[in-house]
């Protein structure tokens, strides 16, 4: 079965940091895309960022990157100085190229603080 | 372009009453999901649609949990009757696409309290 693994709960960090997010995930599938999503306090889902099994390369978009391995199953955000903007839950998501399920992680709170 | 949008907001209710949570998904998009935010269970998919058909209600918590849609722009979830442990924020999302190639659009959310 497959399974998204966010095990950092929560992570408080002061403006102007780097902080990395963590997701691991399981599957025995070679196709599968892997995403990230936003909850700021406001509420809505925000996509970020979807990736897809056969292409590990790390992206980058402005302050944010993903560093996305196979070898470790692994699919991590970093934030390169982060801004209290930044703050809210982040949520890793994995879905079968079979399938239409998203399935969630159980998101990491991140805060940032002045 | 307007996102997905869903109403109400906010809704408190009492335990036995009637539900009804209203989405309108993205013009275009051809899939719809129902998804349930709660502390303890996370983000859990209720039931999706693709060209307004019922494809997987696989999710759907019990039989006092029904979705409809009607037609392409608008889609409902009801609950009936209701309990305190349906309190939680149900989204809407569509997508463009059956296996939803594309990233998923979230409304903003109702959140539903059952006292």
């Amino acid at each position: 079965a497959q399974k998204v693994t966010q095990a950092q709960t929560e992570i408080s960090v002061v403006e102007k940091e780097d902080v990395t997010l963590d997701c691991v995930y399981e599957t025995r599938d070679t196709t599968y895309y892997l995403f990230w999503y936003k909850q700021p306090p406001s509420g809505e889902l925000v996509f970020l960022i979807r990736r897809n099994s056969f292409d590990e390369q790390n992206e980058i978009s402005g302050r944010y990157s993903w560093n996305f391995q196979k070898s470790t199953s692994s699919f991590n955000f970093t934030i390169t100085a982060s801004q209290v903007v930044d703050s809210a839950v982040y949520f890793c998501a994995f879905r079968m190229d079979s399938s239409y399920k998203l399935i969630f992680g159980s998101g990491t709170r991140l805060l940032v603080r002045p | 372009d307007a996102g997905v949008i869903q109403s109400p907001r906010h809704e408190v209710t009492e335990m036995g009453q009637e539900v009804t949570l209203r989405c309108k998904p993205i013009s275009g998009h051809n899939s719809l999901f129902w998804y349930r935010q709660t502390m303890m269970r996370g983000l859990e998919l209720l039931i999706y649609f693709n060209n307004n058909v019922p494809i997987d209600d696989s999710g759907m918590p019990e039989d006092r949990f029904s979705a409809k849609m009607p037609n392409a722009s608008f889609s409902t979830l009801k609950i009936q009757p209701s309990e305190p442990r349906d309190s939680a924020v149900y989204f809407c999302a569509s997508s463009l696409g059956l296996r939803a190639v594309g990233e998923l659009f979230f409304g903003e959310g109702s959140r539903l309290t059952v006292l």
